[in-house]
């Protein structure tokens, strides 16, 4: 059973536009919200993360949006870039278990 | 946050010999796991390598193909044994570290590996 479900599977972006992937969750009882970049050939890097206790995170261009009435949450890339194009998870965590997302692929089109 | 190296970044092997994987932190930490990932394929936990007991597997993943050493806090290992084709993907090595007052995941920069 898929505690995370991310989609799309796929995006593909002009240079300057926002980026939204988005993520659900069913368990009520995670507390916290990564999401990781990965660039090929690379490991996962975290991004951006959320405490369920906030409804909105910023740094920089990426922002997560997290609705937890309806358990989902959402990494919103602001003035895409070319240099953005890469495989981004989503996922959630109780203590150290950590449940991730099935990925999206981003590809910003100059 | 952790810094995590592994060993080798890349290999090409052929059917039925085996590798083994290194995974050295650069602080203690509790909790080591390690992952597979499939060319454009989500992250798929092996199992959990804890210090000073046997390694934990997820379902689908046994011992015998995949035996883990822990012999302390800042290092572990994964063999992937008689390899198969099948066995191509990419093996990384996280750790759970503390950012803040939050714990979170950390991942090595993976090793690629490609059976003939």
């Amino acid at each position: 059973q898929q505690q995370v479900k991310q989609s799309p599977q796929s995006l593909i972006v002009q240079k300057g536009g926002i980026s939204i992937i988005n993520c659900a969750y069913e368990n009520t009882a995670f507390d916290y919200f990564p999401w990781y970049q990965q660039f090929p050939g690379k490991g996962p890097a975290l991004l951006i993360a959320i405490r369920p206790d906030v409804s909105e995170k910023k740094e920089g261009r990426f922002t997560i949006s997290f609705n937890k009435s309806a358990k989902q949450f959402s990494l919103h890339i602001m003035d895409s870039q070319p240099g953005d194009s890469a495989t981004y998870f989503c996922a959630a965590s109780i203590g150290n278990q950590f449940y991730f997302g099935t990925g999206t692929s981003l590809t910003v089109i100059p | 946050s952790a810094v995590i190296s592994q060993k080798p970044s890349r290999d090409i092997c052929q059917r039925g010999t085996s590798l083994t994987i290194q995974c050295q932190v650069d602080s203690q930490v509790t909790m080591m796991f390690w992952y597979r990932q499939q060319p454009g394929q989500s992250l798929t936990l092996i199992a959990t390598a804890n210090q000073g007991s046997e390694a934990t597997y997820e379902s689908g993943f046994v011992i015998d193909k995949f035996p883990i050493s822990r012999p302390n806090l800042t290092f572990s290992t994964l063999t992937v044994s008689n390899m198969s084709p099948e066995d191509s993907s990419i093996y990384l090595c996280s750790v759970v570290g503390t950012s803040g007052n939050t714990d979170t995941q950390y991942f090595g920069p993976g090793t690629r590996l490609t059976v003939l």
